[in-house]
């Protein structure tokens, strides 16, 4: 069975642009979380959606959104890119929720 | 809300001798633990969790933990290393009061193996 896969694996973007990220969770998973990771904060929390709704959110600002759609693929979004979005940002999947997640490779995102 | 404190940020071995990484807790009820392994420029590999069945808990590539309610504890043990375990190493607990699949990770241990 394929893994979660993201795309795309790598962006370079500069400061005030937005960005997509797009996640593909593994076949009949209906839950996608992401999480964000950098040196200094580590792992955090962004946001969980399930069956197309958001179920929980992280404590990130507005300008961090996401959606998903029937299929359970899941977009992320951030607007107004500042260079602290710098980071490696993770997909999860699990079949339920709550549930046993698991991960993509990630997106690594740079802002300039 | 809950938290896990993993007490090393780095631990370093000889290949051939045990590992332990360790991993404190804090949850105001039966907390569901997990280890995941991170390995350079990769995503993070489940290694094991316990959802309130047995405490001692086997994983992938020999890895093993025990739950210990009375010393909040979820340690992380192998008893021999290999050059492949050479990764960063993230103790988790999920949920809160909410439900759902919010992970709260620790910082991270980084294990080293040397010949």
């Amino acid at each position: 069975k394929a893994g979660v896969t993201q795309t795309p694996r790598y962006l370079i973007k500069t400061r005030g642009q937005q960005v997509t990220l797009s996640c593909s969770p593994i076949s009949g998973h209906r839950s996608v979380s992401w999480y964000q990771q950098t040196p200094g904060q580590g792992l955090q929390f962004l946001f969980e959606y399930f069956s197309e709704t958001q179920r929980n959110k992280g404590n990130f600002p507005g300008r961090f959104s996401g959606r998903q759609f029937s299929n359970s693929r899941s977009e992320m979004n951030v607007s107004t890119l500042e260079l602290g979005d710098s980071a490696l940002y993770l997909c999860a999947s699990s079949k339920g929720s709550p549930d046993t997640q698991y991960f993509g490779p990630g997106t690594r995102l740079t802002v300039l | 809300a809950q938290s896990v404190t993993q007490l090393d940020s780095h631990v370093s071995v000889s290949e051939g001798t045990p590992v332990l990484l360790r991993c404190n807790y804090s949850s105001s009820y039966s907390p569901s633990l997990f280890w995941y392994v991170q390995h350079p420029n990769k995503g993070l590999q489940l290694l094991l969790k316990y959802t309130s069945a047995a405490t001692l808990v086997k994983g992938i590539n020999g890895f093993e933990a025990e739950f210990k309610k009375s010393e909040t504890s979820f340690h992380l043990t192998k008893p021999s290393a290999h050059m492949s375990d050479a990764a960063e190493y993230f103790c988790v607990v999920r949920g809160d009061t909410g439900g759902g699949n919010k992970l709260t990770f620790g910082t991270g241990t980084q294990l080293k193996v040397e010949l």
